[in-house]
Protein backbone atom coordinates (compact mmCIF):
# COMPACT_ATOMS: atom_id res chain seq x y z
CA UNK A 1 0.00 0.00 0.00
CA UNK A 2 1.45 3.52 -1.17
CA UNK A 3 -0.96 5.47 1.40
CA UNK A 4 -3.18 8.35 0.49
CA UNK A 5 -3.63 9.35 -2.62
CA UNK A 6 -4.98 11.89 -4.14
CA UNK A 7 -6.21 12.97 -7.60
CA UNK A 8 -5.28 15.63 -9.15
CA UNK A 9 -2.35 16.86 -7.65
CA UNK A 10 -3.25 20.57 -9.30
CA UNK A 11 -6.67 21.82 -10.81
CA UNK A 12 -6.83 25.32 -12.40
CA UNK A 13 -10.24 26.52 -12.92
CA UNK A 14 -12.55 29.23 -14.32
CA UNK A 15 -14.95 30.79 -11.86
CA UNK A 16 -18.24 28.84 -12.17
CA UNK A 17 -17.13 25.63 -13.67
CA UNK A 18 -17.92 22.39 -11.83
CA UNK A 19 -14.74 20.28 -10.46
CA UNK A 20 -14.27 16.74 -8.77
CA UNK A 21 -11.63 15.65 -6.58
CA UNK A 22 -10.40 11.90 -5.81
CA UNK A 23 -8.93 9.86 -2.60
CA UNK A 24 -8.20 6.94 -2.55
CA UNK A 25 -7.30 5.98 1.29
CA UNK A 26 -5.21 3.40 2.61
CA UNK A 27 -7.38 -0.11 1.92
CA UNK A 28 -7.56 -1.08 5.96
CA UNK A 29 -8.71 2.18 6.93
CA UNK A 30 -12.30 2.76 7.60
CA UNK A 31 -12.47 6.51 8.43
CA UNK A 32 -11.82 8.91 5.69
CA UNK A 33 -11.70 12.96 6.14
CA UNK A 34 -11.26 16.09 3.91
CA UNK A 35 -9.77 19.25 5.31
CA UNK A 36 -9.48 22.53 3.14
CA UNK A 37 -6.14 24.37 3.92
CA UNK A 38 -5.20 27.80 2.91
CA UNK A 39 -2.02 29.75 2.74
CA UNK A 40 -0.60 30.00 6.04
CA UNK A 41 -3.44 28.38 7.92
CA UNK A 42 -4.09 24.92 9.59
CA UNK A 43 -6.20 22.77 7.79
CA UNK A 44 -9.94 23.18 8.85
CA UNK A 45 -12.45 20.07 8.65
CA UNK A 46 -15.06 19.45 5.98
CA UNK A 47 -16.30 16.31 6.65
CA UNK A 48 -15.89 12.72 6.92
CA UNK A 49 -16.94 8.94 6.45
CA UNK A 50 -16.99 6.06 8.24
CA UNK A 51 -16.75 3.39 5.74
CA UNK A 52 -19.88 4.67 3.26
CA UNK A 53 -21.90 6.73 6.04
CA UNK A 54 -20.65 10.15 5.88
CA UNK A 55 -21.17 11.04 9.79
CA UNK A 56 -20.16 14.83 9.88
CA UNK A 57 -20.06 17.50 8.06
CA UNK A 58 -19.00 21.73 8.59
CA UNK A 59 -21.01 24.30 8.25
CA UNK A 60 -17.93 25.33 6.16
CA UNK A 61 -19.16 23.05 3.60
CA UNK A 62 -22.29 25.35 1.55
CA UNK A 63 -24.99 23.32 -0.55
CA UNK A 64 -22.06 23.61 -3.76
CA UNK A 65 -20.08 20.76 -2.11
CA UNK A 66 -20.78 17.16 -1.92
CA UNK A 67 -18.32 14.12 -0.97
CA UNK A 68 -19.30 10.61 -1.26
CA UNK A 69 -17.80 7.66 -0.50
CA UNK A 70 -19.85 5.12 -2.65
CA UNK A 71 -18.54 1.65 -1.91
CA UNK A 72 -16.79 2.86 1.30
CA UNK A 73 -12.89 2.83 0.05
CA UNK A 74 -12.45 5.79 -2.87
CA UNK A 75 -14.12 9.36 -1.96
CA UNK A 76 -15.11 11.72 -3.73
CA UNK A 77 -15.57 15.41 -3.44
CA UNK A 78 -17.17 17.90 -5.88
CA UNK A 79 -17.37 21.62 -5.97
CA UNK A 80 -20.16 22.97 -7.71
CA UNK A 81 -20.20 26.15 -9.75
CA UNK A 82 -17.01 27.12 -8.14
CA UNK A 83 -16.00 30.32 -6.86
CA UNK A 84 -12.77 32.23 -6.09
CA UNK A 85 -12.23 31.97 -2.39
CA UNK A 86 -12.86 28.02 -3.04
CA UNK A 87 -8.93 28.51 -4.14
CA UNK A 88 -7.66 26.32 -1.50
CA UNK A 89 -5.42 22.95 -0.78
CA UNK A 90 -7.99 20.33 -0.37
CA UNK A 91 -6.46 17.46 2.02
CA UNK A 92 -7.37 13.94 2.31
CA UNK A 93 -6.74 12.26 5.22
CA UNK A 94 -7.33 8.63 6.45
CA UNK A 95 -7.61 6.30 9.70
CA UNK A 96 -8.35 2.98 11.48
CA UNK A 97 -10.54 3.77 14.28
CA UNK A 98 -10.30 0.77 16.67
CA UNK A 99 -12.70 0.80 19.74
CA UNK A 100 -12.57 4.50 20.06
CA UNK A 101 -8.73 5.44 20.08
CA UNK A 102 -7.27 8.25 18.02
CA UNK A 103 -3.70 7.20 16.77
CA UNK A 104 -3.83 10.47 13.93
CA UNK A 105 -4.36 10.37 10.48
CA UNK A 106 -2.44 9.64 7.91
CA UNK A 107 -2.76 12.54 4.98
CA UNK A 108 -2.47 12.87 1.13
CA UNK A 109 -0.08 15.26 -0.50
CA UNK A 110 -3.48 17.06 -1.38
CA UNK A 111 -5.11 19.04 -4.50
CA UNK A 112 -4.06 22.41 -4.57
CA UNK A 113 -7.39 24.55 -6.65
CA UNK A 114 -7.26 27.46 -8.16
CA UNK A 115 -10.00 29.08 -9.61
CA UNK A 116 -9.37 32.39 -11.87
CA UNK B 1 -16.13 24.05 20.49
CA UNK B 2 -12.92 22.96 20.72
CA UNK B 3 -10.10 25.61 19.58
CA UNK B 4 -6.13 25.26 19.62
CA UNK B 5 -3.69 28.33 19.69
CA UNK B 6 -0.44 28.41 18.45
CA UNK B 7 0.79 31.68 19.28
CA UNK B 8 3.82 31.75 17.56
CA UNK B 9 3.70 32.43 13.76
CA UNK B 10 6.93 31.67 12.98
CA UNK B 11 10.24 30.75 15.07
CA UNK B 12 13.81 29.43 13.94
CA UNK B 13 16.78 27.77 15.30
CA UNK B 14 20.58 27.17 14.67
CA UNK B 15 21.55 23.97 13.63
CA UNK B 16 21.62 21.47 16.31
CA UNK B 17 20.22 24.08 19.27
CA UNK B 18 16.97 22.95 20.67
CA UNK B 19 13.73 24.81 20.33
CA UNK B 20 10.33 24.54 21.32
CA UNK B 21 6.86 25.30 19.56
CA UNK B 22 4.02 26.22 21.68
CA UNK B 23 0.14 25.12 21.93
CA UNK B 24 -2.63 25.65 23.99
CA UNK B 25 -6.24 24.32 23.50
CA UNK B 26 -9.31 24.61 25.02
CA UNK B 27 -12.31 21.51 25.95
CA UNK B 28 -14.42 20.73 28.86
CA UNK B 29 -13.21 16.93 28.15
CA UNK B 30 -11.11 15.00 30.33
CA UNK B 31 -10.19 11.97 27.62
CA UNK B 32 -8.62 13.59 24.51
CA UNK B 33 -5.37 12.59 22.13
CA UNK B 34 -3.07 15.45 21.22
CA UNK B 35 -1.09 15.52 18.35
CA UNK B 36 1.66 17.22 16.46
CA UNK B 37 1.81 17.18 12.69
CA UNK B 38 4.71 18.66 10.41
CA UNK B 39 3.97 19.49 6.51
CA UNK B 40 7.56 20.26 5.06
CA UNK B 41 6.93 22.67 2.26
CA UNK B 42 4.95 21.34 -0.51
CA UNK B 43 5.14 17.93 0.72
CA UNK B 44 2.53 16.29 2.81
CA UNK B 45 1.64 16.15 6.27
CA UNK B 46 3.16 13.62 8.80
CA UNK B 47 2.64 12.71 12.28
CA UNK B 48 5.82 13.32 14.46
CA UNK B 49 4.23 12.81 18.01
CA UNK B 50 0.85 12.01 19.82
CA UNK B 51 -0.10 11.59 23.05
CA UNK B 52 -2.94 10.49 25.26
CA UNK B 53 -4.49 13.07 28.25
CA UNK B 54 -5.03 10.30 30.12
CA UNK B 55 -1.26 8.95 30.38
CA UNK B 56 0.29 11.70 32.23
CA UNK B 57 3.85 10.68 31.03
CA UNK B 58 5.02 12.87 28.10
CA UNK B 59 5.60 11.39 24.86
CA UNK B 60 8.79 11.30 23.27
CA UNK B 61 10.08 10.15 19.68
CA UNK B 62 13.79 10.67 18.85
CA UNK B 63 14.72 14.33 18.65
CA UNK B 64 11.21 15.29 19.80
CA UNK B 65 9.26 15.57 22.80
CA UNK B 66 6.68 16.81 24.83
CA UNK B 67 5.40 18.74 27.73
CA UNK B 68 1.80 17.78 28.40
CA UNK B 69 0.51 20.09 31.18
CA UNK B 70 -3.27 18.96 31.22
CA UNK B 71 -4.03 21.32 34.15
CA UNK B 72 -3.13 24.38 32.01
CA UNK B 73 -4.25 22.74 28.67
CA UNK B 74 -0.50 22.94 27.09
CA UNK B 75 1.05 20.79 24.85
CA UNK B 76 4.48 22.26 23.47
CA UNK B 77 7.11 20.29 21.26
CA UNK B 78 10.59 19.99 22.17
CA UNK B 79 12.85 19.30 18.95
CA UNK B 80 16.83 18.28 20.25
CA UNK B 81 19.56 18.92 17.94
CA UNK B 82 17.80 20.38 15.32
CA UNK B 83 18.28 19.32 11.64
CA UNK B 84 17.92 21.20 8.22
CA UNK B 85 15.52 18.17 7.42
CA UNK B 86 13.34 20.14 10.65
CA UNK B 87 12.44 23.15 8.74
CA UNK B 88 8.68 22.43 7.97
CA UNK B 89 5.42 23.91 9.23
CA UNK B 90 4.09 22.54 12.46
CA UNK B 91 0.68 22.24 13.66
CA UNK B 92 -0.83 21.12 16.94
CA UNK B 93 -4.24 19.35 16.68
CA UNK B 94 -6.52 18.15 19.31
CA UNK B 95 -9.28 14.81 18.66
CA UNK B 96 -11.49 12.84 21.50
CA UNK B 97 -12.36 9.33 20.81
CA UNK B 98 -11.87 8.73 17.11
CA UNK B 99 -13.32 11.90 16.10
CA UNK B 100 -11.92 14.54 13.83
CA UNK B 101 -9.12 16.54 14.57
CA UNK B 102 -9.74 20.23 15.46
CA UNK B 103 -5.74 21.99 13.86
CA UNK B 104 -4.09 25.26 15.06
CA UNK B 105 -3.10 27.90 12.52
CA UNK B 106 0.64 26.47 12.52
CA UNK B 107 4.53 27.57 13.47
CA UNK B 108 7.01 27.77 10.95
CA UNK B 109 10.03 26.73 11.86
CA UNK B 110 13.37 27.49 10.49
CA UNK B 111 16.71 25.93 10.80
CA UNK B 112 19.79 28.10 10.75
CA UNK B 113 22.84 26.19 9.50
Amino acid sequence: DTGVSQDPRHKITKRGQNVTFRCDPISEHNRLYWYRQTLGQGPEFLTYFQNEAQLEKSRLLSDRFSAERPKGSFSTLEIQRTEQGDSAMYLCASSLDRAGVNYGYTFGSGTRLTVV
Amino acid sequence: AQTVTQSQPEMSVQEAETVTLSCTYDTSESDYYLFWYKQPPSRQMILVIRQEAYKQQNATENRFSVNFQKAAKSFSLKISDSQLGDAAMYFCAYGEGAQKLVFGQGTRLTINP
